[in-house]
């Protein structure tokens, strides 16, 4: 079946620490997304990428980074800068363009600090 | 980037029918609205989309105004199972997808 999957689904994260969140699609959507969801709150975007090899940030990109070395994965980078990375962590993939697909997400990384 | 408008949070009694609005006034012609729903720790799941015809599929209908400025998610008969946060969504023309808050939808028994 045809679908996103992220890894790990509970992540924990000491002080100071790098932690890198996995996306993989077998969709074959060119664009692919990462939000953060905080609790009761909507989904806030983090970086996007529209094609291989390149990236846009999105609106709380200060903290992330991601790369797009490959058309099926877009894994995200939380970095000790982002002080408060407690969320909910959902990526999704899409095609390109304003067209009518929808977008596809997966079940989400929950990341805690120990 | 086109912005949409939603309640924060509506009730709705068991096996009524949910009509759930949504304002986007500055959409453009060729945006289409989309809407998903997303239950407690889950991803987003997709409902439906359009442009500017009404649309039905099994799960909802959409209705959008002539002006398209506000759209309706219509869930014919609601069940407990529907309890979620419904977001509406406008797709701008650099696949910049921005969720808004939704609208918390508490199915009555």
């Amino acid at each position: 079946d045809g679908g996103i999957t992220q890894s790990p689904k509970y992540l924990f994260r000491k002080e100071g620490q790098n932690v890198t969140l996995s996306c993989e699609q077998n969709l074959n959507h060119d664009a692919m997304y990462w939000y953060r969801q905080d609790p009761g709150q909507g989904l806030r975007l983090i970086y996007y990428s529209q094609i291989v090899n390149d990236f846009q940030k999105g609106d709380i990109a200060e903290g992330y980074s991601v790369s797009r070395e490959k058309k099926e994965s877009f894994p995200l980078t939380v970095t000790s800068a982002q002080k408060n990375p407690t969320a909910f962590y959902l990526c999704a993939s899409t095609t390109r363009g304003i067209g009518n697909q929808p977008q596809h997400f997966g079940d989400g990384t929950r990341l805690s600090i120990l | 980037d086109a912005k949409t408008t939603q309640p924060t949070s509506m009730d709705c009694a068991e096996g009524r029918a949910a009509n759930l609005p949504c304002n986007h006034s500055t959409i453009s012609g060729n945006e289409y609205v989309y809407w998903y729903r997303q239950i407690h720790s889950q991803g987003p799941q997709y409902i439906i989309h359009g442009l500017k015809n009404n649309e039905t599929n099994e799960m909802a209908s959409l209705i959008i105004t002539e002006d398209r400025k506000s759209s309706t998610l219509i869930l014919p008969h609601a069940t407990l199972r529907d309890t979620a946060v419904y977001y509406c969504i406008v797709r701008v023309r650099d696949d910049k997808i921005i969720f808004g808050k939704g609208t918390r939808l508490h199915i009555l028994p």
